[in-house]
């Protein structure tokens, strides 16, 4: 079975600082896939990132970056320099192989940027 | 490109009805999944089609069910509504090749049980 985790349910910070959010998954599955989705308060996932089981590097993309860490089977998002717009609730989630398309999400941390 | 519709955006039942919420994937994409976000249950698989086939379920219901069209489009039923269904449903398409392709999501449809 597979499962994500994300132990923060809401964090809050205020415009500017730095803020991490945490994701540990569970898989049996030697190939798997990991994604991290953003929720507005409109409702619809926005697609953020997505990373194979095989590709350990992080990676950054303008004020986001994406640490996974296998030895800990951990997949942490940060946002630098957050802004109020950065304000949504964050899906982290796990398919593999042997899954096909069907994501795995984790509980979602809610962040709030106050200006 | 459009993105992913869903039709309609909000609906009100009562229980024991039944209902159909539509989903238009984009263009190309021939994968069309479900999921059901509830405070509750937070998101959950329901069910993904492939090529007008169901090819992978999530633990629900019998009572849940859909299908696709051959242009991709997606439909989904649920019958004999319970106040627990009330949920905001989600639509995802992506064209799947040999890697798990990024799946990417419509608005949903939100559903009121009364």
């Amino acid at each position: 079975a597979q499962k994500v985790t994300q132990a923060q349910t809401e964090i809050s910070v205020v415009e500017k600082e730095d803020v991490t959010l945490d994701c540990v998954y569970e898989t049996r599955d030697t190939t798997y896939y990991l994604f991290w989705y953003k929720q507005p308060p409109s409702g619809e996932l926005v697609f953020l990132i997505r990373r194979n089981s095989f590709d350990e590097q992080n990676e950054i993309s303008g004020r986001y970056s994406w640490n996974f860490q296998k030895s800990t089977s951990s997949f942490n998002f940060t946002i630098t320099a957050s802004q109020v717009v950065d304000s949504a609730v964050y899906f982290c989630a796990l398919s593999s192989n042997n899954a096909g398309n069907m994501l795995t999400f984790g509980g979602g941390t809610r962040l709030m940027v106050k200006p | 490109k459009a993105g992913v519709t869903q039709t309609p955006r909000y609906l009100i039942k009562t229980r024991g009805q039944q209902v159909t919420l539509s989903c238009s994937p984009i263009s190309g994409h021939r994968s069309v999944s479900w999921y059901q976000q509830t405070p509750g249950q937070g998101l959950q698989f329901l069910f993904e089609y492939f090529s007008e086939t169901q090819r992978n379920k999530g633990n629900f219901p019998g009572r849940f069910s859909g299908r696709q069209f051959s242009n991709s489009r997606s439909e989904m039923n649920v019958s004999t509504l319970e106040l627990g269904d009330s949920a905001l449903y989600l639509c995802a398409s992506s064209s799947p090749g040999l890697a798990i392709a990024e799946q990417f999501f419509g608005p949903g449809t939100r559903l009121t049980v009364l």
